[in-house]
């Protein structure tokens, strides 16, 4: 079953634009929900956690039980936000990570 | 703070061949975990590991053993080598119930299988 849904395989916007990566789980329970990101050729860094809610880079990620979604979001986009980003879930247990499909995003020029 | 450190981190094999991809962690923590990442299917759970001793499936473990040596090490083992498993391989750890339940990864092993 699909924990994790990453509807955009790729996403490009404009440097200063506003940036929203889609995310949206299923799972019973009370998951906890991460955003990591892979600048090219590098590891899976956490970018932010659900829990944490808190601020890095620039980015904010809120997360809505009732849609079941936790949307990563920065208000102006900079060049060096170009990565792969990856949603995660992590069940109750937490002896599971469940990852999205990813969303490559390109910040123009 | 070496973290998760994976070796080699680039292999080619002929189809057929066995080899063996290294995982050790510092950080003490008890799940480990096995990825493979492909383009458009993001990350995809082959194995991991609950705790020291014990291992089992995830999504896609066909081809694959593991071998959780001790709390630090955890293995990933392709017996026969197919096409199929070119891929970059990923391996994390964790440490859950704990309050830091973030997975840690490793920098990535390149496979090529021709």
């Amino acid at each position: 079953a699909q924990r994790v849904t990453q509807p955009e395989k790729l996403l490009s916007v404009f440097k200063g634009a506003p940036v929203e990566l889609k995310c949206n789980y299923s799972y019973s329970g009370s998951p906890e929900l991460f955003w990591y990101v892979q600048y090219s050729r590098q590891r899976l860094q956490l970018l932010l956690r659900h829990i944490s809610r808190e601020s890095i880079k620039g980015f904010t990620a809120d997360l809505n039980k009732g849609e079941t979604s936790f949307h990563l979001k920065k208000p102006f986009a900079q060049e060096e936000d170009s990565a792969m980003y990856y949603c995660a879930l992590s069940g109750v247990s937490g002896n599971q990570f469940y990852f999205g499909t990813g969303t490559s995003l390109t910040v123009i020029p | 703070n070496a973290g998760v450190t994976q070796t080699p981190k680039f292999q080619v094999l002929k189809t057929g061949q066995s080899m063996t991809l290294q995982c050790a962690q510092d950080m003490n923590h008890n799940s480990m975990y096995w990825y493979r990442q492909d383009p458009g299917m993001g990350l995809r759970l082959i194995y991991y590991s609950a705790s020291e001793g014990t291992t089992d499936k995830g999504e896609v473990p066909n081809g694959y053993n593991v071998s959780r040596l001790n709390k630090r090490e955890f293995s990933l083992r392709l017996e026969s080598a197919a096409p199929s498993q070119t891929s970059v391989y990923f391996c994390a750890s964790s440490d859950p119930g704990t309050a830091n339940t973030e997975a840690f990864f490793g920098q990535g092993t390149r496979l090529t299988v021709v």
